[in-house]
C-alpha cells in the first residue's frame, strides 16, 4: 500500500522564522511529488517535482525532492501570517498504462503567530 | 480563471437518505478525482475518470458509493443511504496527466444525522 507520511503534524512559529516541513513516502512506480497550501477550502498547487536534487523556488517557498531517500522537504523563509494553513504533501504514482493518482499525506498544520 | 465547480457546498441529511454530490471540472480536463477529507484520515482517494471512464474506484465503499461521469461536464458522487461515519469534506479535482498539479473544488461539507 503507497504510503505518505509527513512531519510534524503542528507546528506554531513567530513571524519571521524559518519552517522545514517533512514529506516522506513509500509508493510504488513514483512520478512525481507535490506540495498543496488549504486554508479553509481547497487545497492549492505550490509545487510539482520529478527530479532529485533540483530546488522549485517560489518567493520565500521552496522545496526539493530526494528520490534516493524518498523525501522532500518545503521550506519557508520570513514567514508571514499568512502563511498559516495546512500544508499537504502528495505522490503520483502510475496505477497502469498512463493512469496517474495521488496519494497524500495528511498534512502539516502551521500555525505563524504576529 | 478557470476553475472546479462542486455544488451544494454544504448538505446536513439524515441517515438513510440518499446524498448526491456534483462536480464540473475544468472545461479541456480528461481526468477527475473524487477525494474524501476527514481530521482522522486526512485526504482519501475515493475514485477517479479519465476521459470520463472509471479507472479505480477501491477507495469507495461500493455497497452504499457510485460515481459516474455522465458527461465531460459533470461528474457525480452519490451516496444512498448515507451514514453518520459518511460526514465529511468531499473534494473535486480535476487535470490531465502530466499536468502541474490538479485544481481541487471548494468541497462539498456533508453531515449526516
Amino acid at each position: 500500500e503507497d504510503k505518505v507520511v509527513q512531519s510534524p503534524l503542528s507546528l506554531v512559529v513567530h513571524e519571521g522564522d524559518t519552517v522545514t516541513l517533512n514529506c516522506s513516502y513509500e509508493v510504488t512506480n513514483f512520478r512525481s511529488l507535490l506540495w498543496y497550501k488549504q486554508e479553509k477550502k481547497a487545497p492549492t498547487f505550490l509545487f510539482m517535482l520529478t527530479s532529485s536534487g533540483i530546488e522549485k523556488k517560489s518567493g520565500r517557498l521552496s522545496s526539493i525532492l530526494d528520490k534516493k531517500e524518498l523525501f522532500s522537504i518545503l521550506n519557508i523563509t520570513a514567514t508571514q501570517t499568512g502563511d498559516s494553513a495546512v500544508y499537504l504533501c502528495a505522490v503520483g504514482v502510475n496505477s497502469g498504462g498512463s493512469n496517474y493518482k495521488l496519494t497524500f499525506g495528511k498534512g502539516t498544520l502551521l500555525t505563524v503567530n504576529p | 480563471d478557470a476553475r472546479v465547480t462542486q455544488t451544494p457546498r454544504h448538505k446536513v441529511t439524515e441517515m438513510g437518505q440518499e446524498v448526491t454530490m456534483r462536480c464540473q471540472p475544468i472545461l479541456g480536463h480528461n481526468t477527475v478525482f473524487w477525494y474524501r477529507q476527514t481530521m482522522m484520515q486526512g485526504l482519501e482517494l475515493l475514485a477517479y475518470f479519465r476521459n470520463r471512464a472509471p479507472l479505480d474506484d477501491s477507495g469507495m465503499p461500493k455497497d452504499r458509493f457510485s460515481a459516474e461521469m455522465p458527461d465531460a461536464t459533470l461528474a457525480t458522487l452519490k451516496i444512498q443511504p448515507s451514514e453518520p461515519r459518511d460526514s465529511a469534506v468531499y473534494f473535486c479535482a480535476s487535470g490531465y496527466p502530466g499536468s502541474r498539479g490538479y485544481t481541487f473544488g471548494s468541497g462539498t461539507r456533508l453531515t449526516v444525522v
